[in-house]
This record gives structure tokens, C-alpha cells and sequence, in this order.
């Protein structure tokens, strides 16, 4: 069965940087795309970016673009995510979400990770 | 960027009621909306896609409409099972944005 497993909880400092990771299992890890979706605490849900696995094409929400950093490693089958600059504004759990179908860049999340709690604070 | 709108915010009904939810996107996404149930320390899941398309194994009882602008989801016969909060999201460009929410209560 399709299991997404996210790294553990994080606390960093203003500025600093975090990498999350998400581990992929029981489907072909690179015919899919994956989407990092944020909540903040008592929030709703922000979509973050996408990248497709089969392609490395990327897409990005504005606020985001040039602080986020999406990879995905075929041989380990692990996206990662890595979020520069952090201030207390980040305070959030990350989600990473795989596409419903195939070789699709709609954003269509059927499977999510447990998620993993990102802390900011000095 | 594309805003969704949700309403209402939150909403108390009683077992058995019909619970409507409405999205309204900011400009045309022709029916390019999904539909996430999100329960407390929880991550959120797909129960429709392409507004109208049940997800594989979601149960009848969730139904969404809508094309354009203008979308309703719909729970027939409200279950405490189906205590949460629920968010449409559209992906007809990125940014893929989700709506703020709605938090559905029993009475």
C-alpha cells in the first residue's frame, strides 16, 4: 500500500534552515508528483509547491519562490524540502502530498505524510 | 493568484441533517476543485476531485457540484464520524490555494 513517511519534528532558530523529508513506498516513485502543503497552528492550509518526480518540473506559490528548495531522490525514494530563512511565521506542520494520477501536474493530493512539526523559535 | 472563498466558516448541525458547504473561486477554474475532510491531528483527505468526482473508497454520502466559480459540497445524513473541517482547494494554476476552512460540528 502507498505509504508516505516524514522525517521528525524540528526546532530551529530565526534565520536558520530546515530539510524535511518524505519517504515513499508501495507504488513507482517517479511517475508521480508531490506538493508540500503548510498549516500553522489553529490554520488552514497553504500550498507550498509542487515537483514532478518524472520530469523535475517545479511550481511555486509567490511568497515562497526563492526560500523553498524541492528535491527528490529517485535511488532512496524520498522527497525532501528544504525552507531557508525561517522566522516564527513558519511555525507550522508540513505536509507532503503525492498527485492522484500518473505523469499529472494537476494538484489532485490522495496521499498525505503524517506530517512533521517545524518549530521557530530563538 | 486565484482566492477561494468558503462559507460558511463553521457550521452545528444535528445527526442526520444535510450540511452544504460553498466555494467560490475568484475567477473561472472550470472544475478544477478538490474537496479535503481534515479531522484533529490529522492529515487531510481527498473525498473529491475534479468537483464532482468521488475519490476511490469515499462514501456516497459526500457529493460536490460546481463549475466556473461557484461550487457546494454536500453531506447527507451528518454522522458524528463526520466531525471536521473541510477545505475546498482548486488547481487550475499555481498556486493550488485551498479556502480558509469550514469546521463542522454536531449539535
Amino acid at each position: 500500500q502507498v505509504q508516505l513517511v516524514q522525517s521528525g519534528p524540528e526546532v530551529k532558530k530565526p534565520g536558520a534552515s530546515v530539510k524535511v523529508s518524505c519517504k515513499a513506498s508501495g507504488y513507482t516513485f517517479s511517475s508521480y508528483g508531490f506538493s508540500w502543503v503548510r498549516q500553522a497552528p489553529g490554520q488552514g492550509l497553504e500550498w507550498m509547491a509542487w515537483i514532478s518526480v518524472y520530469n523535475d518540473d517545479t511550481k511555486y506559490a509567490q511568497k515562497f519562490q526563492g526560500r523553498v528548495t524541492m528535491t527528490a531522490d529517485t535511488s532512496t525514494e524520498t522527497a525532501y524540502m528544504e525552507l531557508t530563512g525561517l522566522t516564527s511565521d513558519d511555525t507550522a506542520v508540513y505536509y507532503c502530498a503525492r498527485d492522484l494520477f500518473p505523469f499529472s501536474s494537476t494538484c489532485q493530493l490522495n496521499y498525505w505524510g503524517q506530517g512533521t512539526l517545524v518549530t521557530v523559535s530563538s | 493568484d486565484i482566492q477561494m472563498t468558503q462559507s460558511p466558516s463553521s457550521l452545528s448541525a444535528s445527526v442526520g441533517d444535510r450540511v452544504t458547504i460553498t466555494c467560490q473561486a475568484s475567477q473561472d477554474i472550470r472544475n478544477y476543485l478538490n474537496w479535503y475532510q481534515q479531522k484533529p491531528g490529522r492529515a487531510p483527505k481527498l473525498l473529491i476531485y475534479d468537483a464532482s468526482t468521488l475519490e476511490t473508497g469515499v462514501p456516497s454520502k459526500f457529493s460536490g457540484s460546481g463549475f466556473g466559480t461557484h461550487f457546494t459540497f454536500t453531506i447527507f445524513s451528518l454522522q458524528p464520524e463526520d466531525i471536521a473541517t473541510y477545505y475546498c482547494q482548486h488547481y487550475d494554476n499555481a498556486p493550488y490555494t485551498f479556502g480558509q476552512g469550514t469546521k463542522v460540528e454536531i449539535k
